[in-house]
């Protein structure tokens, strides 16, 4: 059975602090997704990666895939109250099937 | 730009009570899903259809069933509804493995 398992599960911190949340497994996914899902909405996609060692940036948001494919983390630079909310990553497990993490809640207090 | 929506958004059922969950997606996608997200667990995969005319099992499929009525429509049944069915089930849909989009979510309460 495939796993990702998301780490912190829950993280508060002040406006314009670092962090950075993980998404890691046993097994190794083709590709490697990265949601934000808010209060009352479903899951919006920020970013996929494929290639192991890929790194992409979205604004302040820098995301990298593991070079074995089995990892990836979300870095958020200088963290604005707008970037709170759930973040899920998911694998790609074929037949377009994804496995889900469990999510980190994340709170950017001004 | 509907995208993906889901009917009704809220609902409370008592145990042993049927109803079906609605979903319609605009975008021409072959592939559509239904999760359910507790919390804590994250999304949970429940049907999935990768193409009109077929639908198949996911991770947690007891208790449901489903529809793909047409390429637009995939609708989810709770036939007798528990407890343990209460959620948030969620509608999505894809054309490729690297992008699902979701509705808004059905908040269900079964007491």
């Amino acid at each position: 059975t495939q796993l990702l398992e998301q780490s912190p599960q829950f993280l508060s911190i002040q406006e314009g602090e670092n962090l950075t949340v993980y998404c890691n497994s046993s097994s190794v996914f083709s590709s490697l997704q990265w949601y934000r899902q808010e209060p009352g909405e479903g899951p919006v996609l920020l970013v996929t990666v494929v290639t192991g060692g890929e790194v992409k940036k979205l604004k302040r948001l820098t995301f990298q895939f593991g070079d074995a494919r089995k990892d990836s983390s979300l870095h958020i630079t200088a963290a604005q109250p707008g970037d709170t909310g759930l973040y899920l990553c998911a694998g790609e497990a074929g037949d377009y099937q994804l496995i889900w993490g469990a999510g980190t809640k994340l709170i950017i207090k001004p | 730009n509907a995208g993906v929506t889901q009917t009704p958004k809220f609902q409370v059922l008592k145990t042993g009570q049927s109803m079906t969950l609605q979903c319609a997606q605009d975008m021409n996608h072959n592939s559509m899903y239904w999760y359910r997200q507790d919390p804590g667990m994250g999304l949970r995969l429940i049907y999935y259809s990768a193409s009109e005319g077929t639908t198949d099992k996911g991770e947690v499929p007891n208790g449901y069933n489903v529809s793909r009525l047409n390429k637009r429509e995939f609708s989810l049944r709770l036939e007798s509804a528990a407890p343990s069915q209460t959620s948030v089930y969620f509608c999505a849909s894809s054309e490729t493995a690297y992008e699902a989009f979701f509705g808004q979510g059905t908040r269900l309460t079964v007491v």
